[in-house]
């Protein structure tokens, strides 16, 4: 079945380094979409990328989705405290199981101030 | 915008008994809602998806008659685990979506729900 994988498993910086997250799906996806879940929250949808190729960014995050559409990554600028969290993508396949999303494992970071 | 509340956030019940978790959308019209789990450091494993007044469609290896899904209306969906053993202790998390399934939507999530059964 789908599977979506994401890499690195745990991330640790510090303060004002930057940080990137990959992940890689085993079919081609319709879109990906990315969460971040902070320690002892639920997760929060960021940002979802449809096209081939797309590029979006938010403030200091730039999220972008391969021209292949079965890669993504999310990239984050001169990382502050409040990014810790895990961040997740979640992969939507053509045609897959009513089209739900899978999650990679997700990317815990955190942020030595 | 786009608040999904969950009801308890958290339970203790003795193994035998059901608990029922409910999953509202307080500031839209949820077409669709999902309901996961989630284990400790892991992420989120896709447990069920429904539609309003329609059978809620089950992922592999998740038994339907022990984890009931009711989807009564627009706006809330409940989860019912029946005669509950430990291991069905975990994190359960709703989201609920604007869209049908497959339709590019976020999914909003609730709180989450800790269920221990003891």
């Amino acid at each position: 079945g789908q599977q979506v994988m994401q890499i690195p498993q745990y991330q640790h910086v510090q303060e004002g380094e930057d940080f990137t997250t990959y992940c890689n799906s085993s079919t081609t996806l319709s879109n990906i979409q990315w969460y971040k879940q902070r320690p002892g929250g639920h997760p929060v949808f960021l940002i979802q990328l449809v096209k081939s190729g797309e590029v979006k960014k938010q403030k200091r995050l730039t999220f972008q989705f391969g021209e292949a559409k079965k890669n993504s990554s999310l990239h984050i600028t001169a990382t502050q405290t409040t990014d810790v969290g895990t961040y997740f993508c979640a992969g939507r396949s053509y045609g897959g199981s009513q089209g739900n999303l899978i999650f990679g494992k997700g990317t815990k970071l955190s942020v030595k101030p | 915008g786009a608040v999904v509340s969950q009801h308890p956030s958290w339970v203790i019940c003795k193994s035998g008994t059901s608990v029922k978790i409910e999953c509202r959308s307080l500031d839209f019209q949820a077409t669709t809602m999902f309901w996961y789990r989630q284990f400790p450091k892991q992420s989120l494993m896709l447990m069920a998806t429904s539609n309003e007044g329609s059978k809620a469609t089950y992922e592999q290896g998740v038994e339907k008659d022990k984890f009931l899904i009711n989807h009564a209306s627009l706006t809330l969906s409940t989860l019912t685990v029946t005669s509950a053993h430990p291991e069905d202790s975990s994190f359960y998390i709703c989201s609920a979506s604007m869209g049908l399934a497959g339709a590019p939507y976020g999914q909003y999530f609730g709180p989450g729900t800790r269920l221990t059964v003891t």
